[in-house]
């Protein structure tokens, strides 16, 4: 039982380039996030899924794309990648509703010169 | 947005001492209050998910309260030792969307 795996962990990107970042839980849970971290700022909502085939915007959407794959699979697209975008980003998962703990992967250090 | 603010942003604590710190949420269309603790390099963990008004949760020397009516929560570390060093992260749920503050960074000397 892995929980939720990010790939890659790390990454550099140049301005203008694209990348996906992927997320997998294998907790049969509905509900999948994704969050970015930056200084002093605590953790940022940028979508999310609440259940399999819809997404929604979170806090800080622009710039960014998902696609909730299938249950399992919750992926984030940088279309145009910009160096604000530079963070670490966390996805996580939770079994669906209010009130339930939500589960994080380890992240992913993106880095955009 | 739910307005969340953590205080104080850091602490240091000797070992042995217990500590207690803040997270204030907007009382207003609240669900639930989640804290999490997050060491550097490392993923946020669960601790606590309250949603009663008056709650008292408690996982071994960490406790925590909840006061809905004035929007406000308390962690408490009792006898703090090095492995608490962390940064604790309050979240308000709303409906599944969780909104954090950005953090009290908890450093325990020996």
């Amino acid at each position: 039982n892995a929980g939720v795996t990010q790939t890659p962990k790390f990454q550099v990107l140049k301005t203008g380039q694209s990348m996906t970042l992927q997320c997998a839980q294998d907790m049969n849970h509905n509900s999948m996030y994704w969050y970015r971290q930056d200084p002093g700022m605590g953790l940022r909502l940028i979508y999310y899924s609440a259940s399999e085939g819809t997404t929604d915007k979170g806090e800080v959407p622009n710039g960014y794309n998902v696609s909730r794959l299938n249950k399992r699979e919750f992926s984030l697209r940088l279309e145009s990648a910009a160096p604000s975008q530079t963070s670490v980003y966390f996805c996580a998962s939770t079994l669906g509703g209010g009130s339930e703990t939500q589960y994080f992967g380890p992240g992913t250090r993106l880095l955009v010169l | 947005i739910l307005n969340v603010e953590q205080s104080p942003q850091s602490l240091h604590v000797q070992e042995g001492d217990s500590t207690n710190f803040t997270c204030s949420f907007p009382s207003s269309n609240f669900y639930a209050l989640h804290w999490y603790r997050w060491e550097t390099a490392k993923s946020p963990e669960a601790l606590f998910v309250m949603t009663l008004n008056g709650d008292e949760k408690k996982k071994g020397r960490i406790s925590a309260t909840l006061n809905t009516k004035e929007g406000y929560s308390y962690l408490y570390i009792k006898g703090s030792q090095p492995e608490d060093s962390a940064t604790y992260l309050c979240a308000a749920d709303s409906w599944g969307k969780l909104q954090f503050g950005a953090g009290t960074q908890v450093v325990v000397t020996p």
